[in-house]
């Protein structure tokens, strides 16, 4: 079964720093993969979704990279803020819609003021 | 826009009783899923549906039942709720390959 690995699984960094969260797979056969934020107690908001032909995608302060030939995503967060605090996953999909999305299990990230 | 909806977003029940968790998207999307989001376990896919009037298993499906029976509805049923149960409930769509998904806000259901 495939498996998603993130790590770190907890964070804590002062504001203003720059940090990168990993996300690594152990089946390069993916498709997309896409980074979501969960607040607590609340949904998952989708942040970034690199398609089957892309290897990196960018929305303001974040960017994220996919190399599946390592089995690896890497999300890079620009100048944290503690407005960042949340818990960050990723998860893949095979393609065609069947099977839904793989998830890791997150990584808590808390900005400190 | 509303997105995903989903209703209710708390339930308790008693060992045995059922219940329908309803799924609503305003997006049109043909994609469908239910998950569930467990301490420790990450989440996990219970059943989706490519489209109007089919259903998959997925993941972790025993124990629940789900209909499609409209495009912008995606229903999941437990017919006789186990403690084992007890979880968050997520719903997801999307359009179709290659394009995101998107989350409801989540049904925390207490099964005692």
């Amino acid at each position: 079964k495939q498996e998603v690995t993130q790590i770190p699984a907890a964070l804590s960094v002062p504001e203003g720093e720059n940090l990168v969260l990993n996300c690594s797979f152990t089946d390069s056969a993916i498709y997309n993969l896409q980074w979501f934020r969960q607040d607590p107690g609340k949904g998952l908001t989708s942040l970034l979704l690199i398609q089957s032909s892309q290897r990196e995608q960018t929305s303001g302060r974040l960017n994220a990279s996919l190399d599946k030939s390592s089995g690896r995503s890497t999300l890079y967060i620009a100048a944290s803020q503690p407005g960042d605090s949340a818990t960050y996953l990723c998860a893949f999909d095979k393609g065609g819609g069947a099977d839904g999305l793989t998830f890791g299990k997150g990584t808590h990230l808390i900005i400190q003021p | 826009n509303a997105g995903v909806t989903q209703t209710p977003k708390f339930r308790v029940l008693k060992t045995g009783q059922s219940m329908t968790l309803l799924c609503a998207q305003d997006m049109n999307h043909e994609y469908m899923y239910w998950y569930r989001q467990d301490p420790g376990m990450g989440l996990r896919l219970i059943h989706y549906s490519v489209g109007e009037g089919t259903t998959a298993k997925g993941e972790v499906p025993d124990g629940y039942n789900v209909s499609r029976l409209k495009k912008q509805n995606f229903l999941l049923g437990l017919e006789s709720a186990a403690p084992s149960q007890t979880s968050v409930y997520f719903c997801a769509s999307s359009y179709i390959l290659d394009t995101e998904a998107f989350f409801g806000q989540g049904t925390r259901l207490t099964v005692v």
